[in-house]
């Protein structure tokens, strides 16, 4: 099974700066990694699929980049709404096989 | 616009089962593949499985062969989740999604999601 890491745990931003979230896969997955954003008590929402395709109705400081085993997620200018968790998924070698990171949570400084 | 609307919160008993809905509406439903994930308690997310609309053929991930089912009935765009043989590890967030297709290619990227349904297991 491919396993997912994300770093790191807690990213601790002020409101406007950019926050960089990194996620490893535990082997090469090209560019089958997608990006959800969770809210406490809310479903997860998709921000990008295949490494780097925004979702639609995506802001554009939203920006994910990688490929194989390292994967990045870039929100440029961080907005009172962005604070959450966020997951990465990977299905390179879907069906049947999809395991999301453990999450990183953006936070407030 | 799309929409998901999953069933109520359930509390079960360990050993037996349940049946939670994901009624459909705002795009053809039998044109997306959807899916069902589950989060426990302060936990990440765990994909359990994928249901064809159409044709109803189904596909599960391996830790929950043998005791989920997923259906559906499209005269209501409704698919149904049933997990048996519940124990506590069990207990968590219930959410149905539906997959993109990319390139005319079947996926796990969920672009709308149901509210999620509670399911407890507790004796």
């Amino acid at each position: 099974e491919t396993v997912m890491t994300q770093s790191p745990a807690t990213l601790s931003v002020s409101p406007g700066e950019r926050g960089t979230l990194s996620c490893r896969a535990s082997q090469s997955v090209g560019s089958n990694l997608a990006w959800y954003q969770q809210k406490p008590g809310q479903a997860p929402k998709l921000l990008i699929y295949g490494a780097s395709t925004r979702a639609t109705g995506i802001p554009a400081r939203f920006s994910g980049s990688g490929s194989g085993t390292e994967f990045t997620l870039t929100i440029s200018s961080l907005q009172s709404e962005d604070f959450a968790v966020y997951y990465c998924q990977q299905y390179n070698n879907w069906p049947p096989e999809v395991t999301f990171g453990p999450g990183t949570k953006v936070d407030i400084k | 616009q799309v929409q998901l609307v999953q069933s109520g919160a359930e509390v079960k008993k360990p050993g037996a089962s349940v049946k939670v809905s994901c009624k459909a509406s705002g795009y053809s439903f039998t044109s997306y593949y959807l899916h069902w994930v589950r989060q426990a308690p302060g936990q990440g997310l765990e994909w359990m499985g994928i249901i064809n609309p159409s044709a109803g053929s189904t596909s599960y991930a391996q830790n929950f062969q043998g005791r989920l089912t997923m259906t559906r009935d499209t005269s209501t765009s409704t698919v149904y989740m049933e997990l048996s043989s519940l124990r506590s590890e069990d207990t968590a967030v219930y959410f149905c999604g539906r997959g993109l297709t990319v390139f005319g290619v079947v996926t796990p990227i969920l672009d709308s999601w149901g509210q999620g349904t509670v399911v407890a297991v507790s004796s």
